[in-house]
Formats: structure tokens, sequence, C-alpha cells
């Protein structure tokens, strides 16, 4: 699975925008880009996930660039309940590699009042 | 729908001393995991099973883990003896298939103190 490049921290105010960038300049044609978040004490929780098209759903949005080299996931009102260690993922659709998640650093996100 | 449940959620032992972590999967998930994260290495996985079948064990540190899955509905985590190097939060995490849009559902995790 291809490697992914997070910011280790960022912080983001109550109410905006957030925008998480992630870089997978070796992404292959057949890899998906995942987003997952632990908030403190508690388990991973999936987020989002795509392939080349932006996604949305009731959490976030996914903006993957032509190229699919990089990508934003982006939570459209921030509240202090998204402060979390945002994981960004790239992997093999399965069966070639299984069914694996590779967690790396991820971005630790901190929503201020 | 219960979500994945982990049992104990809390556990302290001394070192060599058998340490058993159990999970129930979300009904009609296929797929199960167990984690371990620590602070000095993240989130790793250990092993994996589908249909009840250990996939890949390739994350198993060492001799001294083992893991079952006799049921679909049933895993454990088994360390013996335990060390103070295993302790750590421990997750266990369903899926319902293959395909891209297969997420994990994780649960509360076990936090394991060996003293």
């Amino acid at each position: 699975d291809a490697k992914t490049t997070q910011p280790t921290s960022m912080d983001c105010a109550e109410g905006r925008a957030a925008n998480l960038p992630c870089n997978h300049s070796t992404i292959s044609g057949n890899e998906y880009v995942y987003w997952y978040r632990q908030i403190h004490s508690q388990g991973p929780q999936y987020i989002i996930h795509g392939l080349k098209n932006n996604e949305t759903n009731e959490m976030a949005s996914l903006i993957i660039t032509e190229d699919r080299k990089s990508s934003t996931l982006i939570l459209p009102h921030a509240t202090l309940r998204d402060t979390a260690v945002y994981y960004c993922i790239v992997r093999v659709v399965p069966p070639a590699a299984g069914n694996k998640l590779t967690f790396g650093g991820g971005t630790r996100v901190l929503v201020k009042p | 729908d219960a979500g994945v449940i982990q049992s104990p959620r809390h556990e302290v032992t001394e070192m060599g001393q058998e340490v058993t972590l159990r999970c129930k999967p979300i009904s009609g998930h296929d797929y199960l995991f167990w984690y371990r994260q620590t602070m000095m290495r993240g989130l790793e996985l250990l092993i994996y099973f589908n249909n009840n079948v250990p996939i890949d064990d390739s994350g198993m540190p060492e001799d001294r883990f083992s893991a079952k899955m006799p049921n679909a509905s049933f895993s454990t985590l088994k360390i013996q003896p335990s060390e103070p190097r295993d302790s750590a939060v421990y997750f266990c995490a369903s899926s319902r298939r293959q395909g891209a849009g297969n997420e994990q559902f994780f649960g509360p995790g076990t936090r394991l103190t060996v003293l």
C-alpha cells in the first residue's frame, strides 16, 4: 500500500471548516483513499473513502486531486467533538491485498472555541 | 446494533500471568481484526480472520500471542506469559465483506497494564 504523509497537528476554530491535507504521491491506480478518526480513548471511526471522484457524506467531504497524488478531508463546520486524530490511509481494494488497514501517525486536530 | 463488544475494558495483571481478551463482532460481519495501540508504535494490526479462519497473522509479535475465532460471534486474543511491554490498548474490529466500501467498525478497546 502507498505511504501517506500528513501534518502532525493542526488547530481550527469551532464553526469553521477544517481542511486536512494528505499526500500520497506514490498512489497506484487501484488504490483507494480512506479516512478514519480516533477520538480520545475510543476506537477509530470510519469517515469516508474515495478513488478519484470527490465524495461527500454526512460527516465530511473528500477532495482528491486530478493526479490523485494528494487529497483533502473537509469537515464543513467543525465542532468541539471533532477534536481527534485523523488518519489518511491508502490501500488496494481487496482481494489482492486482503482487507488490511495500515495506520500511520495521523493528524492531531484540536478544535478551539 | 450493539456494535463491536470487547471485554474486559480494563485489565491489570502481573508479569507472567495469562491474559485473555475477548471480542464479539457485529452480527453478519465476515472479517474480524485485532489491533494494538501504543504511544511508541501507534496502531498496529496483529491478526485478522475471514469467516473464522486466520488469514494474516504476520503482525503477531511472538509466540506468546495467540488468537482464535471458534465461531462467527466470538474471538479471543491470549497472551501467555504476559510481559510489561505488552501494556497497550487492544482493539477488535469487524467488517462486513470485501470491497472498497467495507469500513471497519472498531470496539471500545481493552486497556491492558502488565506490572
